[in-house]
């Protein structure tokens, strides 16, 4: 049971403009959502991460929306840069739980 | 580096072999887990520790695959009598609270 949808799987954007990553959970029980950003060949990185007291978090060009009616969650990168081509991966779990449940990644692809 | 280190980084094997991967965490973090992944794909848990328990397995972790944390520091991951569908690359994480950090993986190909 896939429990973090990911869509899209694929996105293309020029220099500069916005990219926009969505997810959506299942498990209410969750109540940490991070994104991870991946390199070719290289382990996922944290990038930034959101609780759910919060609708929004910035961290410089990222943005994290949350919206927990909808069980949705958004990553939205400002001023794209072709140093931000990656594979996206957003992920949630629950305080003091074991694991990240993934979802199946969004691959980035920015042209100048 | 104060990061989650892991050896070796890639390993060729032949189908039938053991292989054996070390996790050093990040210090200090008394989390760690070990992540598969394969080309296109999220990551899948495979196991978690808090310091040198094993306290979680997942059903992807069959009775080839055991993993060590004797100590509560450095990690072993061993696959025995390796099969072609065991390629992946093989993900350390350590974490203290909620924040898991991933060192670079450890590619397996299974020939």
């Amino acid at each position: 049971q896939q429990q973090v949808k990911q869509s899209p799987q694929s996105l293309i954007v020029q220099k500069g403009g916005i990219s926009i990553i969505n997810c959506a959970y299942e498990n209410t029980a969750f109540d940490y959502f991070p994104w991870y950003q991946q390199f070719p060949g290289k382990g996922p990185a944290l990038l930034i991460a959101i609780r759910p007291d919060v609708s929004e978090k910035k961290e410089g060009r990222f943005t994290i929306s949350f919206n927990k009616s909808a069980k949705q969650f958004s990553l939205h990168i400002m001023d794209s840069q072709p140093g931000d081509s990656a594979t996206y991966f957003c992920a949630a779990t629950r305080a003091g739980a074991s694991k990240l449940t993934f979802g199946t990644g969004t691959r980035l692809q920015v042209t100048l | 580096d104060t990061g989650v280190s892991q050896d070796p980084r890639h390993k060729i094997t032949k189908r039938g072999q053991n292989v054996t991967f070390r996790c050093d965490p990040i210090s200090e973090h008394n989390r760690l887990y070990w992540y598969r992944q394969t080309l296109g794909q999220g990551p899948e848990f495979l196991t978690y520790f808090q310091n040198e328990a094993q306290l979680e397995k997942s059903r992807l972790l069959s009775d080839r695959f055991s993993a060590e944390r004797p100590k509560g520091s450095f990690s072993t991951l061993e696959i025995q009598r390796t099969e072609q569908g065991d390629s992946a690359m093989y993900l350390c994480a350590s974490s203290l609270d909620n924040t898991i950090y991933f060192g670079e993986g450890s590619w397996l190909t299974v020939v």
